[in-house]
């Protein structure tokens, strides 16, 4: 059964640093979405992003953030510089109509 | 913002009875999805909702769509260890002319052998 994949499964960074945590939706998917979640937390939306371009972000989804999807099947997410709050699993999902998909997430830690 | 309040927050339960969690909102949804989160992963989806009123099994899990379309329930019948997790509704909300879910803050499950 297709599936979202993500890599890396978990990233360490230095605080400051630039991160791209990557995605491989389900491949008839035309949704794409970043999450978040804090541990112990409810997941956060972050962005979605439809035919080229985003579609919606949430309020955290500052000028730090940024999404790309450089290809038929990757969707990235950028972090510029990145703060200690930023410690999260971060999670990409997919849908073609109304049922969304999540990937197993990429663990981010900065020190 | 729209919130989902999602009850109870945590149970703790013996194997083989049954479970019922909720999610409330004061918004309209137009999906609502039901997953299971385990630890380290990624929310798995369980079920999706379309309809108002819509009852949808899937095995031993149950859930209703609200007829209010502001609330739905999930159930676990005769529950068993490997459903320990933390199990997440998500309303899937039109805002702005465009559609985002709305995940509720989740209820974990723990059940004792």
């Amino acid at each position: 059964e297709p599936e979202v994949t993500q890599t890396p499964s978990h990233q360490v960074t230095q605080m400051g640093q630039e991160v791209i945590l990557r995605c491989v939706p389900i491949s008839n998917h035309l949704y794409f979405y970043w999450y978040r979640q804090i541990l112990g937390q409810k997941v956060e939306f972050l962005v979605s992003f439809y035919n080229n371009e985003i579609s919606e972000k949430s309020e955290i989804f500052d000028d730090q953030f940024s999404v790309e999807r450089p290809d038929g099947s990757n969707f990235t997410l950028k972090i510029r510089s990145t703060k200690l709050e930023d410690s999260a699993m971060y999670f990409c999902a997919s849908k073609r109509e109304y049922e969304q998909f999540f990937g197993p997430g990429t663990r981010l830690t900065v020190l | 913002g729209q919130q989902l309040n999602q009850s109870p927050q945590s149970m703790f339960i013996q194997e083989g009875e049954d479970v019922s969690m909720n999610c409330t909102s004061s918004s309209i949804f137009n999906t609502w999805l039901w997953y299971k989160q385990e630890p380290g992963e990624g929310p798995v989806l369980l079920i999706a909702l379309y309809k108002a009123g819509e009852l949808t099994s899937n095995g031993r899990l149950t859930a209703q769509f609200g007829i209010t379309r502001k609330d739905s329930f999930l159930n676990i019948s005769a529950s068993i260890p490997s459903d320990v997790g933390i199990y997440f509704c998500a309303g899937l909300l039109l805002s702005s002319g465009t559609y985002k879910y709305i995940f509720g803050t989740g209820t974990r499950l723990k059940v004792l052998a």
